[in-house]
């Protein structure tokens, strides 16, 4: 069974680094094809994909946000950490990471989501 | 970059067919597959169509996926329209590695 997790802090300052981690079980990310995702939705709005990590290390970051972002992995602790630099309030969000299928492009298991406040 | 263009909302009475159409700004639907994802209020998204038109292992046939060259958009339909059916539907494909969401469908079930 496939499962995801996400934690991290709950607020955060404007101007400071929000580290997020992905805790996920029953898959491996050294498996070929599969990804795992971050995604963030502002309260009331829509979805937003952030950056994906696949089993080869290679990365992809969404275009408005690609110089503010990193995503990484550490597969002996089954984990993917996002990293976004100088948050401002309208980072405000639930953040979710989630699992891209080798065999599809879909993004297949979600985690619960975890919501990060940007306020001084 | 594109964008996915979903209309605000959308309703139907239970047992009535509703759908949901997803509009892509630039470059062609077929070229890449549609997702679609259901979200229920407090909860987290769950795929229910993947590559424009399959279904995950526990999603009713009711449920289905299409895609049209002609206006270049894909569709989610909806049949026999239940209450559990209210939630906030999302498309979403990619193009030279960027994933993409559409902005969301409210269904409100009457």
């Amino acid at each position: 069974q496939i499962t995801l997790t996400e934690s991290g802090p709950t607020l955060v300052k404007p101007t400071q680094t929000l580290t997020l981690t992905c805790t996920f079980s029953g898959f491996s990310l050294n498996s070929s094809g599969v990804g795992v995702t971050w995604i963030r939705q502002p309260p009331g709005k829509a979805l937003e994909w952030l950056a994906l990590i696949y089993w080869d290390d290679d990365k992809r970051y969404s275009p408005s946000l690609k110089n503010r972002l990193t995503i990484r992995k550490d597969t002996s602790k089954n984990q993917v950490v996002l990293t976004v630099t100088n948050v401002e309030p309208v980072d405000t969000a639930t953040y979710y990471c989630a699992h891209r299928a080798a065999w599809s492009t879909v993004f297949d298991y979600w985690g619960q989501g975890t919501l990060v406040t940007v306020s001084s | 970059n594109f964008m996915l263009t979903q209309p605000h909302s959308v309703s139907g009475s239970p047992g009535k067919t509703v759908t949901i159409s997803c509009t892509r700004s630039s470059g062609s639907i077929g070229s890449h597959p549609v997702q679609w994802y259901q979200q229920r209020p407090g909860s987290a998204p769950t795929a229910i169509i993947y590559e424009d038109n399959l279904r995950p292992s526990g999603v009713p046939d009711r449920v289905s996926g299409s895609i049209d060259s002609s206006s270049n958009s894909a569709s989610l339909t909806i049949s026999g329209l239940k209450t559990e059916d209210e939630a906030d539907y999302y498309c979403q494909s990619y193009d030279t590695s960027n994933w993409v969401f559409g902005g969301g469908t409210k269904l409100t079930v009457l």
